[in-house]
């Protein structure tokens, strides 16, 4: 089916473990994003992709890392996962977004670390 | 730095009532402005946008925004709400590049 995919859908981890939430999506948009979403903070993007191979920091980077090897594909790693990166994480793809196209959002991660 | 300020956190109305929801954003150039909807238990998906033309923008299931440059707002209007637009919804503004700001959100509430 067209549109964009989250895994896992649900996730417990415990504080210093390495976790990969992957998104894919099959409109081939050049751009992706990962937010995440925590109450009273609205989305704040963690890391975003123009292309494949071009990634850069959003506004709450730190702890994680991107990569983008195929365009449909933009995996987010938490490389020591804190209590505090405990949020759903939404990954979203728009095809020009400073052109007034809108993002498509898949749906969500929720992640719990403990 | 650019923002975006939702004034009202939690609203809840009976069915029928009209609703607004503010939207305010921190930015003076030329903008990219939405409205995203996230139902219970689902992902966000787009109710409106404005990208030029006529400021009054109607969306998906009745709603419509105004942008109103002077004031920089985008407020979001619906005339007769319903028990199913209970929902979580998120004004965004886009300033021209690849990044869009989202507001904190307000979660509608609507009485049966």
């Amino acid at each position: 089916d067209a549109g964009i995919t989250q895994s896992p859908r649900y996730k417990i981890t415990e504080t210093g473990r390495q976790v990969t939430l992957m998104c894919h999506q099959t409109w081939s948009h050049s751009y992706m994003f990962w937010y995440r979403q925590d109450l009273g903070h609205g989305l704040r993007l963690i890391y975003y992709s123009a292309a494949a191979d071009i990634t850069d920091k959003g506004e709450v980077p730190d702890g994680y890392v991107v990569s983008r090897s195929k365009t449909e594909n933009f995996p987010l790693t938490l490389e020591s996962a804190t209590r505090s990166q405990t949020s759903v994480y939404f990954c979203a793809s728009s095809e020009v977004p400073g052109q007034g196209d809108e993002q498509y959002f898949g749906p969500g991660t929720r992640l719990t670390v403990t | 730095a650019q923002s975006v300020s939702q004034h009202n956190h939690h609203v809840i109305l009976s069915e029928a009532a009209s609703l607004e929801l503010g939207c305010n954003y921190s930015y003076g150039g030329t903008v990219n402005l939405f409205w995203y909807v996230q139902y219970p238990g689902q992902h966000l998906q787009l109710l409106l946008k404005y990208f030029s033309g006529d400021p009054l923008v109607k969306g998906i299931k009745g709603f419509e925004a105004e942008f109103i440059k002077s004031k920089f707002s985008f407020n979001l209007r619906k005339p007769s709400v319903q028990w199913s637009d209970t929902a979580e919804y998120f004004c965004a503004v886009n300033t021209g590049g690849f990044k869009t700001i989202f507001g904190a959100g307000t979660r509608l509430f609507v009485k049966a």
